[in-house]
């Protein structure tokens, strides 16, 4: 049964540092992986998915990493800004249903 | 975009009215579910439906029922509402094989008194 994990729970930093979100699985016969950013009182939005075949996926100030092997995915996120405070979700699938992470809580500090 | 829309961002109700959600995708998506979101627990899948009138029970069904009468429509039900279904409740949809992940909603906050 697939497992997600993300470690640490809550982080934060000072305006313009890199920081690496981690996401680690159980199961690497997946499909993909995706990850999400939830503001307080909202829904979830997709920033990033990787399929199974690739290693990475970069969107702007983003970039997501694959490992299937060792079963880990890392959110890279450069320069942070206080518009980056969030919470961070990881999501994958074996089959048509993701399981989630719950989430590390990012708090960038102006 | 894919969008999906949940009909409404706030909700309050009473002890044992029945409360009805609504859920519409506009992308033909094959895959819809429904998730409720606790403090400190995640998310937790309550159904979803991977066709027309067909639907299968997820993590924490007690309580709840849908309905998915066309491709584009996904309804979750609470037969007679209690306050511990005060919470987040979360809408997705995906392809039959999610190859391009998930496509959530805003979110409807029910709060039970």
């Amino acid at each position: 049964k697939q497992e997600v994990t993300q470690i640490p729970a809550a982080l934060s930093v000072p305006e313009g540092e890199n920081l690496v979100l981690n996401c680690s699985f159980t199961d690497s016969a997946i499909y993909n992986l995706q990850w999400f950013r939830q503001d307080p009182g909202k829904g979830l939005t997709s920033l990033l998915l990787i399929q199974s075949s690739q290693r990475e996926q970069t969107s702007g100030r983003l970039n997501a990493s694959l490992d299937k092997s060792s079963g880990r995915s890392t959110l890279y996120i450069a320069a942070s800004q206080p518009g980056d405070s969030a919470t961070y979700l990881c999501a994958t699938s074996g089959t048509y249903k993701y399981i989630f992470g719950t989430g590390t809580r990012l708090k960038v500090l102006a | 975009d894919v969008k999906v829309t949940q009909s409404s961002r706030y909700l309050v109700k009473r002890t044992g009215e029945k409360v009805f959600l609504e859920c519409v995708q506009d992308m033909d998506h094959e895959n819809m579910f429904w998730y409720r979101q606790d403090p400190g627990l995640g998310l937790r899948l309550i159904y979803f439906s991977y066709d027309v009138k067909m639907k299968e029970k997820g993590d924490i069904p007690e309580g709840y029922s849908v309905s998915r009468e066309k491709k584009e429509r996904f309804s979750l039900i609470l037969e007679s509402a209690s306050t511990n279904q005060t919470s987040m409740y979360l809408c997705a949809s995906s392809l039959v094989i999610p190859n391009y992940g998930y496509t959530f909603g805003s979110g409807t906050r029910l709060t039970v008194v």
